[in-house]
């Protein structure tokens, strides 16, 4: 298995403009996280599904950050309009549903200019 | 609300000698306990965990200790070696719960040869 799967790995945009980010979790597994790191708060949780149904999004931290599961193997993770507060590093992380489970991708950097 | 916090941003020790981080939470629900290591530019791996039933787990130069009354971890690396430089994470969660893992802020740890 290749892994969980990010894309892009960098992005920088202007703000104001739509960003989507996008997450291939490790098929079987069941439940799918984001995550945004900043230096203040370390790996924040922003939302995470169960079996492609949202569960929690109370991380999010505004109506601009939304996230869609269609299917068990794509996320994406959408902010419009984007801000310079959002440049952090996004993860996504799946999980076969025990805390040892979780697999994390290698982020996307994101840099709102 | 930071439910897990790692008050040291940062820590510098030298090589063969021993590193310890520290980590504290205060939700007592958590009964589950995690460590994380990350590189520059990929995802957090997991390093060692340990069960609320326990007080220590080892395994091999990395020992994790947990006080329950406390409400404190910490993981003890001996010998240190330079490898060992990256950011560690504390992590916690409730095993029947939703096992989503709660973060700390994270220590970047420098081995100095």
């Amino acid at each position: 298995d290749a892994g969980v799967i990010q894309s892009p790995r960098h992005e920088v945009t202007e703000m104001g403009q739509e960003v989507t980010l996008r997450c291939k979790p490790i098929s079987g597994h069941n439940s799918l996280f984001w995550y945004r790191q900043t230096m203040m708060r370390g790996l924040e949780l922003l939302i995470y599904f169960n079996n492609n149904v949202p569960i929690d999004d109370s991380g999010m931290p505004e109506d601009r950050f939304s996230a869609k599961m269609p299917n068990a193997s794509f996320s994406t993770l959408k902010i419009q309009p984007s801000e310079p507060r959002d440049s952090a590093v996004y993860f996504c992380a799946s999980s076969s549903g025990h805390p040892l489970g979780y697999t994390f991708g290698s982020g996307t950097r994101l840099t709102v200019v | 609300d930071q439910q897990v916090k790692q008050n040291s941003p940062s820590l510098s020790v030298q090589e063969g000698r021993i590193s310890i981080l520290n980590c504290d939470y205060t939700n007592s629900m958590f009964d589950y306990f995690l460590w994380y290591k990350k590189y520059p530019a990929e995802g957090p791996t997991f390093l060692i965990s340990i069960s609320s039933i326990k007080d220590k787990n080892e395994d091999g130069r990395f020992t994790v200790f947990l006080n329950k009354s406390a409400k404190h971890l910490s993981l003890h690396i001996v010998p240190s070696q330079p490898g060992d430089s990256a950011v560690y994470f504390c992590a916690a969660s409730v095993i029947q719960g939703a096992q989503k893992l709660v973060f700390g802020q994270g220590t970047r740890l420098t081995i100095n040869p």
